[in-house]
């Protein structure tokens, strides 16, 4: 079965870029999506089709895709985007995948 | 404004069957531009998807699960159900309504905490 990895913890600092990656096999030939989740709330959507932002995305939010390697990247992290956050990708047109997730801390 | 809110019984007992409703309010379950979604996340845990209905009806579940699931649509209600029989303690999670649209979960539901106890 297809499986997305994600690293468990990543850490920066306020105001710094932060970059989350997310791999799978040729997951680049797939689209990508990004998911942020903070306790006791619902996954919200933060990046469609690799690299599209919905309305009311900030900006600092972006994503790429390629090779066996999507990521998503947060620049000027602040304080509000420590959060769990998902990747998921299809597998196949009728297979979603879910990543394990990772926790990112803002020093 | 488009919004999903779960239902359904919150604890369960082995062996029984789960039943949730999505009811979705700004938002026609039959247009075609949508899918809708059922996704589930164990307590301290990540997400897992359970499967999709499409406008038309047409669903589509996790392989590990498509024996003991079932997504249906209302299109009276504008409501779209899961129902998962056998259920075990591995089941107990909160369990997610989610519209797909573009390849991505768009809008979520609030989540339904299910417990599968005695």
């Amino acid at each position: 079965s297809y499986e997305l990895t994600q690293p468990p913890s990543v850490s920066v600092s306020a105001g710094q870029t932060a970059s989350i990656t997310c791999s799978g096999d040729k997951l680049g030939d797939k689209y990508a999506a990004w998911y942020q989740q903070k306790p006791g709330q619902s996954p919200l959507l933060l990046i469609y089709q690799d690299t599209k932002r919905p309305s009311g995305i900030p900006e600092r939010f972006s994503g790429t895709n390629s090779g066996n390697t999507a990521t998503l990247t947060i620049s000027g992290t602040q304080a509000m985007d420590e959060a769990d956050y998902y990747c998921q990708a299809w597998a196949s047109s009728t297979a979603c995948v879910f990543g394990g997730g990772t926790k990112l801390t803002v020093l | 404004q488009l919004q999903l809110q779960e239902s359904g019984s919150g604890l369960v007992k082995p062996s029984q069957t789960l039943s949730l409703t999505c009811a979705v309010s700004g938002a026609s379950i039959t247009n075609s531009d949508y899918s809708w979604s059922w996704i589930r996340q164990p307590p301290g845990k990540g997400l897992e998807w359970i499967g999709y209905i499409s406008h038309s009806g047409s669903t589509y579940y996790i392989p590990s699960l498509k024996s003991r699931v079932t997504i249906s649509l209302d299109r009276s209600k504008n409501q779209f159900s899961l129902r998962l029989t056998s259920m075990t303690a591995a089941d107990t999670a909160v369990y997610y309504c989610a519209r797909l649209r573009s390849d991505g979960f768009d809008i979520w539901g609030q989540g339904a905490m299910v417990t599968v106890s005695p």
